[in-house]
């Protein structure tokens, strides 16, 4: 069965301060690792799409990257404004289903 | 703004009620997803409409039903609504012209409670 967890569920930041979020994913023949912003009551909002290990990608401070089991989102000197629910997807071979994870709750403090 | 367009935004209904979603994708864009998200589930993928056709299920219950018309908005009914229905209700569009499968756009959302 296809996976996707996502770690931690939340994380809490001063302004400023780096650290990674984690998506670990199990599905068949990987075609592509998606990255969404979330607020509150709103859509999630497309960030990045990964394809092969090794691929990084970069948006002003957000960074991911991927592995052949995991993907990272990097976020370099948050700032408040960052504070969301960053969401991570992928979608397996054979399929036009992305299976999303729970989620990260991201608050940075200023 | 994504581009995708839902309404209504809001829903408040009685148990036992039906009640129809509407989604109009991304101007070009074939394919349209229906995902239910709740505090507790997290975003479940429902059902997939490329061009018209359905493509794919997921859990959808069989109270509920969807379609996508020739002008490509698309429609989700909810019917016998339950208490556990209230949940937010996106619709997603994506570019892609194969099918679909690559980044989706999400709407909005509906926010349906069920009292």
């Amino acid at each position: 069965e296809d996976q996707v967890t996502q770690s931690p569920e939340a994380l809490r930041l001063q302004e400023g301060e780096s650290s990674s979020l984690n998506c670990s994913y199990t599905v068949s023949g990987l075609r592509g690792l998606f990255w969404y912003r979330q607020d509150p009551g709103k859509g999630p909002e497309f960030l990045f799409t990964l394809y092969s290990a090794g691929e990084e990608k970069e948006k002003e401070r957000l960074k991911a990257t991927l592995t052949k089991k995991e993907s990272f989102l990097h976020i370099t000197a948050p700032k408040p404004e960052d504070s969301a629910t960053y969401l991570c997807a992928a979608r397996p071979g054979g399929s036009y289903i992305p299976t999303f994870g729970r989620g990260t709750s991201l608050i940075v403090h200023p | 703004d994504s581009g995708v367009t839902q309404t209504p935004k809001h829903l408040i209904t009685a148990t036992g009620q039906r009640v129809t979603l509407r989604c109009s994708p991304r101007s070009g864009d074939l394919s349209v997803y229906w995902y239910q998200q709740s505090l507790d589930q997290g975003l479940q993928f429902l059902i997939h409409y490329y061009n018209g056709e359905e493509r794919a299920k997921g859990n959808i219950l069989e109270r509920f039903s969807a379609q996508q018309f020739p002008d490509l908005h698309s429609e989700l009914n909810l019917s016998s609504l339950e208490l556990g229905d209230s949940a937010l209700y996106f619709c997603a569009s994506s570019p892609r012209t194969s099918g679909g499968g690559g980044e989706l756009f999400f709407g909005e959302g509906s926010r349906l409670t069920v009292l």
